[in-house]
């Protein structure tokens, strides 16, 4: 069965730091997302794009989060700097069609931590 | 405001004994609700959603869910728990302005002992 890859699934990083996070979606997939979830609470949309333009980043704190999607494929959500308050599970996931039709597949996710 | 409420941080349940995971939702224009389940350190999986139709939508190992539109609820269910079937439960509601976004409920962590 086809899956949405991620690396790492886990990162520690010092606060000031950068961190990238790399997401590959499955084959034929145009709409990749890029959702945040803190422990204890649901995931919540940062970045949405189809093929390689962003759809929706409203959510997306752009001082320091920045995402891109290269030709349109795999994709690259990073922080800089770092803060205390990004700990948190950073999933991906893909769609082939509308999430009414197809629905999402999400991948293992990255476990970050900020110390 | 659209959003959904998952009222019962956990719910605990004896293997063999039916189960029910609670779910209420606020959206405008019609809803459309899924149910994804998340093993740890591990994504989340789709279960059954409900776009149209049958109120009672059945979906992977075993789980339905029942629309009911009135209570604007949703809630998961199973007929029979299996120890397997731990893990954390997360509604989430298509969003009405980006209908490619979901908005998922704080989640529930479902615990069946044996």
């Amino acid at each position: 069965e086809a899956e949405v890859a991620q690396s790492p699934r886990y990162k520690i990083t010092e606060k000031s730091q950068a961190v990238a996070f790399w997401c590959d979606p499955i084959s034929g997939h145009a709409t990749l997302y890029w959702y945040r979830q803190i422990l204890g609470q649901g995931p919540e949309l940062l970045v949405q794009f189809q093929d390689e333009s962003v759809v929706d980043d409203s959510q997306l704190p752009k001082d320091r989060f920045s995402a891109e999607r290269l030709k349109g494929v795999d994709s690259t959500l990073k922080i800089q700097p770092a803060e205390l308050g990004d700990s948190a599970m950073y999933l991906c996931a893909s769609s082939l069609a509308t999430v009414s039709r197809s629905g999402y597949t999400f991948g293992s996710g990255t476990r970050l931590t900020v110390v | 405001a659209q959003s959904v409420a998952q009222p019962e941080d956990q719910v605990n349940v004896a293997e063999g004994n039916p189960l029910t995971v609670k779910c209420t939702y606020s959206v405008s224009g019609n809803p459309y609700l899924f149910w994804y389940v998340q093993y740890p350190n591990r994504g989340l999986q789709f279960l059954l959603k409900y776009i149209t139709g049958d109120n009672l939508v059945k979906g992977s190992y075993g789980f339905e869910a029942e629309f009911n539109k009135s209570q604007t609820s949703f809630h998961l269910k199973k007929p029979s728990a299996l120890v397997s079937d731990s893990a954390l439960y997360f509604c989430a509601v298509r969003d009405s302005f980006n209908t490619d976004k979901l908005i998922f409920g704080t989640g529930t962590r479902l615990q069946v002992f044996p």
